[in-house]
Parts: C-alpha cells; sequence; structure tokens
C-alpha cells in the first residue's frame, strides 16, 4: 500500500459526459501527478500540482482539467467523453515540487474509466 | 529526440533462472533512472532508482539495475525470478533539472514459466 488513495476505482460511462477522479496524496506529500495508462499511448504524464498550484503539463487534453485543494488532494476532471478517453488514470504523490528529480513518486491504485 | 526505450515486448522465463529486462535512454544528460513493476489490477511500485554515484543499485525484491553511461542503459536483472515476478516492468527517467514528470518506456511484460 503506497498510502495514495484513489476512487473511484472504476467507472464506466458513456460518450459526451463529464466524470471526476479524486486522489489523496500520502500524508505530507505537497506534489501530486496524475498520469494517463492506455493501450495506444502507453503510460503519459498529464498534470502536476504543488501545494495547490500548477507546476507541469504534459499531453493533456483541453477537455481535461485538474485542481488541487487546500487539503492536498487532487481532482481530475475530464468532459465530453470520447471512446479513446477509455483508459487507467493514476494519481501519484511525492513530498518535494521535484525540479531536482530525486523525488520518488508513490502510485495509487489508478481508476479504470470505461468509456461506451 | 529525447526518449526511453525498452525494446523487448515481451518475454518468458522459467522459474529459477536468470532475468534480464533492457533499458536505453537518449538523453542530453543523464536523466535519473527508475525502474517500476505493476502486477494485474495494481498501480506502480518502485523497485528502484539511480540518480548519481554506483552505478549498480539494488532494489526490492532482490531485483538490480547496472547503469552503463558508455551505452545509455539501465538494465534491470535478477538471478532466479519467482512465479510471483510475473508482471509489467516499466523503465522510466526524469531528464535532470525538470520537474519530476516521469516519462516512462512502454514496458516489457514478463511471464514465468512453472
Amino acid at each position: 500500500d503506497s498510502g495514495v488513495t484513489q476512487t473511484p476505482k472504476h467507472l464506466i460511462t458513456a460518450t459526451g459526459q463529464r466524470v471526476t477522479l479524486r486522489c489523496s496524496p500520502r500524508s505530507g506529500d505537497l506534489s501530486v501527478y496524475w498520469y494517463q495508462q492506455s493501450l495506444d499511448q502507453g503510460l503519459q504524464f498529464l498534470i502536476q500540482y504543488y501545494n495547490g498550484e500548477e507546476r507541469a503539463k504534459g499531453n493533456i487534453l483541453e477537455r481535461f482539467s485538474a485542481q488541487q485543494f487546500p487539503d492536498l488532494h487532487s481532482e481530475l476532471n475530464l468532459s465530453s467523453l470520447e471512446l479513446g478517453d477509455s483508459a487507467l488514470y493514476f494519481c501519484a504523490s511525492s513530498v518535494a515540487l521535484g525540479t531536482s528529480g530525486e523525488n520518488e513518486q508513490f502510485f495509487g491504485p489508478g481508476t479504470r474509466l470505461t468509456v461506451l | 529526440a529525447q526518449s526511453v526505450t525498452q525494446p523487448d515486448i515481451h518475454i518468458t522465463v522459467s522459474e529459477g533462472a536468470s532475468l534480464e529486462l533492457r533499458c536505453n535512454y537518449s538523453y542530453g544528460a543523464t536523466p535519473y533512472l527508475f525502474w517500476y513493476v505493476q502486477s494485474p489490477g495494481q498501480g506502480l511500485q518502485l523497485l528502484l532508482k539511480y540518480f548519481s554515484g554506483d552505478t549498480l543499485v539494488q532494489g526490492i525484491k532482490g531485483f538490480e539495475a547496472e547503469f552503463k553511461r558508455s551505452q545509455s542503459s539501465f538494465n534491470l536483472r535478477k538471478p532466479s525470478v519467482h512465479w510471483s515476478d510475473a508482471a509489467e516492468y516499466f523503465c522510466a527517467v526524469v531528464p535532470t533539472g525538470t520537474a519530476s514528470k516521469l516519462t516512462f518506456g512502454t514496458g516489457t511484460r514478463l511471464q514465468v514459466t512453472l
């Protein structure tokens, strides 16, 4: 158990809908990262938040957005869902901002999103 | 272009045999290097990491990896594989001096035969 929790574990929805994925980081971790794992694209970094502020952005679609709240939990919002958005979405957390790279990320179990 | 490559998509080994999973990277400077394991239905677990220093890194579950600058490689090894090691293994990098977003290889699926 990494200490990172994600809810829900599974989500099934229809095209065009909007969903919210939730992540609670390990106690004391200030950085939260979101990754997407799909058959087509593999594991891809989406976005990073540090202490409530967006710090790095990867291949995140405009239909997707995220935020980190004062209690440090984070939510990833996916809207106007398409079939291709079906994937496993991971959240990870780390203690620091991580600009040195020497900053281990602990991964949650993921949320499996199925878009029908 | 910057990239991390795992040339083997799928590897099958017998239980008790040795294992080596390959990882090559293409970056201007040596990045920080990681190996993660993903068991079916599970999240990613860090096996080991290399930042600097000793080029042979020991990790959890009996795994080790060797950094070879001349070959731009960071291969994962285990002397004797157990059936429970069947999983998908990902090599990942973080370019030095950047934010800690991990860039993953495509993964190697390990099958262990009894």
